[in-house]
């Protein structure tokens, strides 16, 4: 079976400018996760999504944002850049909803690089 | 607040050598623990769930226990190989007074030489 692609697969963008990424989950996976990845932190969980709805929200500033549509795609804007933004942005889906017991599956990711 | 921790930060072993990665989380009120493997600039691959209701979890040469109580996980690799190489991450499943979401440890950098 197909599994979660994330597009694009890297990104360079300047700072201050503003960057939507895409998310298309696994044919049935209802809840997608969305988490930012950098060398310091380790993975950091950013929001989720279940039925268009966001249900859980990470401590991240109003920059970030996300949606998701009728068809589980999801998409995560960042707008006004900043150098700290460059990491590798990870979405991950699972059947759901949490706390369902089921098997969360990632994407390879958005490698966002922000000069 | 959850927090997870992995012991060793890295590991270096010759191949045929079994070995065992630790994890530890702070909140034992978890619904699950997931294991993955990380390749260098690559997403996340899916090792092992283990349910909250669950003791271990048995994939090929992969064994991973769960002790919620002491608020530890282990992951054990049994003769390792070259292409086990990786980053393993382990997440935990929790809510923490809010909803679902997966907390995940610095991980474990696994090296098997030749």
């Amino acid at each position: 079976k197909a599994g979660v692609t994330q597009t694009p697969r890297y990104l360079i963008k300047t700072r201050g400018q503003q960057v939507t990424l895409s998310c298309s989950p696994i044919s049935g996976h209802r809840s997608v996760s969305w988490y930012q990845q950098t060398p310091g932190q380790g993975l950091q969980f950013l929001f989720e999504y279940f039925s268009e709805t966001q249900r859980n929200k990470g401590n991240f500033p109003g920059r970030f944002s996300g949606r998701q549509f009728s068809n589980s795609r999801s998409e995560m804007n960042v707008s006004t850049l900043e150098l700290g933004d460059s990491a590798l942005y990870l979405c991950a889906c699972q059947q759901g909803p949490p706390p369902m017991n089921t098997e969360a599956f990632f994407g390879q990711g958005t490698r966002l690089t922000v000069v | 607040k959850q927090e997870v921790t992995q012991i060793p930060a890295a590991l270096s072993v010759p191949e045929g050598e079994n070995l065992v990665l630790n994890c530890s989380f702070t909140d034992s009120a978890i619904y699950n623990l997931q294991w993955f493997r990380q390749d260098p600039g690559k997403g996340l691959t899916s090792l092992l769930l283990i349910q909250s209701s669950q003791r271990e979890q048995t994939s090929g040469r992969l064994n991973a226990s769960l002790d919620k109580s002491s608020g530890r996980s282990t992951l054990y690799i049994a003769a390792s190989q070259p292409g086990d190489s990786a980053t393993y991450l382990c997440a935990v499943g929790s809510s923490g007074g809010s909803n679902y979401k997966l907390t995940f440890g610095k991980g474990t950098l696994l090296t098997v030489n030749p």
